[in-house]
């Protein structure tokens, strides 16, 4: 089965200082997509950015860049230079090319400070 | 581009009664529809996914007797709680795939509906 684990319930970041959200996943698939959703408090999800197994460059988003570790299944986000409305639940998510379900890890909650 | 919207925004029902959360891709046709539900403080759960004009395919643990999915159409997509019962309060999110010029595996989500049964 696949899983995936967010290991911080909570964190966070003075403004415009940088953060990074740590994300595990565990499947047998090779090809497989991995996301990162931002939910404020007004619940909207919202995409933050998305990365193809098969690419090796992480993926870029302005402030926002994720550490692709495919041999050790590990897709963390950075933010830099951190805003105030960054203050969010962050999900990281896994789908296989295969089931077209999104799986989602348990979140992280992230409060940015001025 | 890609709007999913979601309505109502927010209900409340008596124990018992029945309730229908619609979902609509509002600039794209959407082949696929999800729906999620999410506890306070805790992550998105799916419930059911579906395709236009096919019956749909729920998730291990969720009564399809007592969440009805439709999906009519390419646009349109309902989830209607049936006798509704106080356990049943729980945020309802649905998103959408599909349309020619999006990505072929992202889901766009609604905005959730809050739904609270007294």
């Amino acid at each position: 089965a696949q899983t995936v684990t967010q290991s911080q319930p909570e964190m966070s970041v003075q403004e415009a200082e940088t953060v990074t959200l740590s994300c595990t996943y565990d499947t047998s698939e090779s090809n497989y997509y991995l996301f990162w959703y931002k939910q404020p408090p007004s619940r909207q999800m919202i995409l933050v950015i998305r990365q193809e197994a098969y690419k090796q460059q992480n993926a870029t988003e302005n402030r926002f860049s994720v550490n692709f570790q495919k041999a050790a299944k590990s897709f963390s986000l950075k933010i830099s230079d951190s805003q105030l409305g960054d203050t969010a639940m962050y999900f990281c998510a896994f789908m296989t090319h295969n089931t077209d379900k999104l799986i989602f890890g348990t979140g992280t909650r992230l409060q940015v400070f001025p | 581009g890609a709007v999913v919207s979601q309505h109502p925004s927010r209900v409340i029902c008596k124990s018992g009664t029945s309730v229908k959360i619609e979902c609509r891709s509002l600039d794209f046709q959407a082949t696929t529809m999800f729906w999620y539900r999410q506890f306070p403080k805790q992550s998105l759960m799916l419930m059911a996914t579906s395709n236009e004009g096919s019956k749909a395919t729920y998730e291990q643990g969720v009564e399809k007797d007592k969440f009805l999915i439709n999906h009519a159409s390419l646009t349109l997509s309902t989830l209607t709680v049936t006798s509704a019962h106080p356990e049943d309060s729980s945020f309802y999110i649905c998103s959408a795939r599909g349309g020619a010029e999006n990505s072929p595996y992202e889901q766009y989500f609604g905005p959730g509906t809050r739904l609270t049964v007294t």
